[in-house]
């Protein structure tokens, strides 16, 4: 079975600070996607970055870095110099390649930033 | 229009009501997925279809759930004798092809049931 936890319900943090969102994933697949999705208060879910099972090189896009770790399962996602804009719920999500590509999400982080 | 789109955006219904809620994917995108998500939860899969085709319905929770894409772009979810569990976001997403491609998400709609 394939699972996605996000054990952090709720992070607030002071504008400024660095933050991580943790995500650890369960597969018995060797081929895989995972994924992180930002919804702010409007609703819509917006993409942010993708990774293939085979890629663990870690990546830097602005103030956002993640860091994948198949050791321990791990895809955590950091955001440097916290803005305020940046308060929203994130979602981590895996996809099992054929296996109809279907995300399955975990519960959540809401992230709140604080002026 | 350059993303998704869903209409209603907002639907109140009478338990027992049928609903129709209608995505219009990204022109061009094979793939299309419906999920619910309820208040708190993180969104859950329900459908999903390949052109006109629906190759998985495995998330749908009952028979009362029914969704198509008669001619591979515009998809309707219908729920039929609405109940009160019902009420959530139903969100749809497409993506150009499969293979662990990107999914783009409509604005969801949001179903309430009294």
């Amino acid at each position: 079975a394939q699972k996605v936890t996000q054990a952090q319900t709720e992070i607030s943090v002071v504008e400024k600070e660095d933050v991580t969102l943790d995500c650890v994933y369960e597969t018995r697949d060797t081929t895989y996607y995972l994924f992180w999705y930002k919804q702010p208060p409007s609703g819509e879910l917006v993409f942010l970055i993708r990774r293939n099972s085979f890629d663990e090189q870690n990546e830097i896009s602005g103030r956002y870095s993640w860091n994948f770790q198949k050791s321990t399962s791990s895809f955590n996602f950091t955001i440097t110099a916290s803005q305020v804009v940046d308060s929203a719920v994130y979602f981590c999500a895996l996809s099992i390649k054929h296996n109809t590509d279907k995300l399955i999400f975990g519960t959540g982080t809401r992230l709140q930033v604080f002026p | 229009g350059a993303g998704v789109s869903q209409s209603p955006r907002y639907k109140v219904a009478k338990r027992g009501q049928d609903v129709a809620l209608r995505c219009d994917p990204i022109s061009g995108h094979v793939s299309l997925f419906w999920y619910q998500q309820a208040l708190g939860q993180g969104p859950e899969f329900l459908t999903y279809f390949q052109n006109e085709a629906q190759l998985d319905k495995s998330g749908l929770p009952s028979d009362r759930f029914f969704a198509e894409r008669p001619e591979g772009s515009v998809s309707t979810l219908k729920i039929q004798r609405t109940q009160q569990e019902d009420s959530a976001v139903y969100l749809c997403a497409s993506s150009f092809i499969r293979g662990g491609d990107e999914q783009f998400f409509g604005p969801g709609t949001r179903l309430t049931v009294l």
